[in-house]
C-alpha cells in the first residue's frame, strides 16, 4: 500500500514553455501533499505544502506565480512550471500524507526529471 | 540558521561489513527523525523513524540511534550487501510541521 505516483517521469521543453507535473496518491487519500526540489548531488528542498481544497504554502524564495499548485482532490495534486527557464532544470519529488495515517508518515513518489532548453 | 550535516564524501566498505552513516544538525528541535534511501534518479524510500524520546530503534539489519544532545543519528547496516549501494538521506521533523527538512545524503557504495 501507500504508492504515490508522478507523471511524467521526464520531460524536456523549450524555453518559455509551461510543463505541468502530476502527482497522484494512488491507494489512499492525502489531506496533504508536498513537492520538492533536488538539484545534483543536493538535498532535497522543499518547495510548498498543498492542502486539499485549499491555497498551498510555498518556501520562502519559491515564487507562488512560476509555480502553481493545484490539490484538488484528496488524491491528486499538480505542480506548473510557468515560462520555465533553464535555471528551472531540476528533479521534482512530490510526497503525500495519508488522511488517516500517522502526522509523520509520507510517501514519496519516484520523480520527475523536467530539463529545459 | 536550521542545519543538517552529512558526511558529502562516498563511503566504500566491503560486502558483509557494517556501515556506518552520520547525521548531525544544529539549530534545531526535532521530534523526529527519519531515514531514506534513494537510487539515482529515483524518489526516497522511507527506512525508519525514530522519535525524539526514543534512543534507538532497529529494523531487520538497520539500526538508527539518536542522540538528542550532541543533535546526532547514527545509521547501520550490518552484513552490508552491494544492493545495498545507494544514497541515504536523514530527514527531521517537526511537531505540527509536516514538511521534512532533509540532509543532502551520503551514498555508500559496498564492494563486493
Amino acid at each position: 500500500g501507500a504508492v504515490v505516483s508522478q507523471h511524467p517521469s521526464w520531460v524536456i521543453c523549450k524555453s518559455g514553455t509551461s510543463v505541468k507535473i502530476e502527482c497522484r496518491s494512488l491507494d489512499f487519500q492525502a489531506t496533504t501533499m508536498f513537492w520538492y526540489r533536488q538539484f545534483p548531488k543536493q538535498s532535497l528542498m522543499l518547495m510548498a505544502t498543498s492542502n486539499e481544497g485549499s491555497k498551498a504554502t510555498y518556501e520562502q524564495g519559491v515564487e507562488k506565480d512560476k509555480f502553481l499548485i493545484n490539490h484538488a482532490s484528496l488524491t491528486l495534486s499538480t505542480l506548473t512550471v510557468t515560462s520555465a527557464h533553464p535555471e528551472d532544470s531540476s528533479f521534482y519529488i512530490c510526497s503525500a500524507t495519508p488522511a488517516s495515517g500517522l502526522d509523520n508518515e509520507q510517501f514519496f513518489g519516484p520523480g520527475t526529471r523536467l530539463t529545459v532548453l | 540558521s536550521q542545519k543538517i550535516e552529512q558526511n558529502s564524501e562516498a563511503l566504500n566498505i566491503q560486502e558483509g561489513k557494517t556501515a556506518t552513516l552520520t547525521c548531525n544538525y544544529t539549530n534545531y528541535s526535532p521530534a523526529y527523525l527519519q531515514w531514506y534511501r534513494q537510487d539515482p534518479g529515483r524518489g526516497p524510500v522511507f527506512l525508519l523513524l525514530i522519535r525524539e524520546n526514543e534512543k534507538e530503534k532497529r529494523k531487520e539489519r538497520l539500526k538508527v540511534t539518536f542522540d538528542t544532545t550532541l543533535k546526532q543519528s547514527l545509521f547501520h547496516i550490518t552484513a552490508s550487501q552491494p544492493a545495498d549501494s545507494a544514497t541515504y538521506l536523514c530527514a527531521l521533523g517537526s511537531t505540527g510541521r509536516r514538511a521534512l527538512t532533509f540532509g543532502s545524503g551520503t551514498r555508500l557504495q559496498v564492494q563486493p
